[in-house]
């Protein structure tokens, strides 16, 4: 079964570091890009940033540019999303994604979000 | 920056009837466009991508159609279970971005 599987809940206090993970299982992980989004309480979903783990080729969206890492270890099938100083504002649901592909026609390429974590929740409050 | 806007923001409607939800992007996108169904405190789950294409297990009473900067979503014979919000979600560029999403209620 293709499978995303994210850490758990997370609490921390403004200014601390945290990483949180999106294990993969059942599928090549380094063949597909992983995406990773925040849902703010009550609001929408934002897309932060993807990454290919075959060579961990990364783009950010101009939005969380500078303000979060994102990586993977293709040794353990694992992505994640990292912070070096937590604000009350990162507060949120994190999700990781498989991005999928499919080329219907030459040259036309489709990618799509396939497969979701059940999503870690971050808390930030001193 | 892309641009999208879904409307209405909500919706109620009762079950049996037809809604409809559209996403304009303030760019063309030909068919780049993909439709993402969230039920509360669940994963977002995949409904339509390359804007009319249904994924598979997906029923066939939702369906997708646009192209350009002007796309739909509609459900036919709304069911309890599709009470959720509805998010556009456009592949044309790199960056991704998602419209504002729509709830969708039911009477």
């Amino acid at each position: 079964e293709v499978e995303l599987v994210q850490s758990g809940a997370e609490v921390r206090k403004p200014g601390e570091s945290l990483k949180i993970s999106c294990k993969a299982s059942g599928y090549d992980f380094t063949k597909y890009w992983i995406a990773w989004l925040r849902q703010m309480p009550g609001k929408g979903l934002e897309w932060m940033g993807i990454i290919y783990p075959d060579d961990s080729d990364v783009r950010y969206s101009p939005s969380f540019q500078g303000q979060v890492t994102i990586s993977a270890d293709k040794s353990f099938d694992t992505a994640y999303l990292q912070w070096r100083s937590l604000k009350a504002s990162d507060t949120a649901i994190y999700y990781c994604a498989r991005e999928s592909v499919v080329e219907p026609t030459p040259q036309s390429y489709y990618y799509f979000m396939d497969v979701w974590g059940k999503g870690t929740t971050v808390t930030v409050s001193s | 920056d892309m641009q999208m806007t879904q409307s209405p923001s909500s919706l109620s409607a009762s079950i049996g009837d037809r809604v409809t939800i559209t996403c304009q992007t303030s760019q063309d996108i030909n068919n780049y466009l993909n439709w993402y169904q969230q039920t509360p405190g669940k994963a977002p789950k995949l409904l339509i991508y390359a804007a009319s294409t249904l994924q598979s297990g997906v029923p066939s009473r939702f369906s997708g159609r646009g192209s350009g900067t002007y796309f739909t979503l509609t459900i036919t014979r709304l069911q309890p279970e599709d009470s959720a919000t509805y998010y556009c979600q456009q592949s044309y560029i790199s960056t991704r971005t998602f419209g504002q999403g729509t709830k969708v209620e039911i009477k």
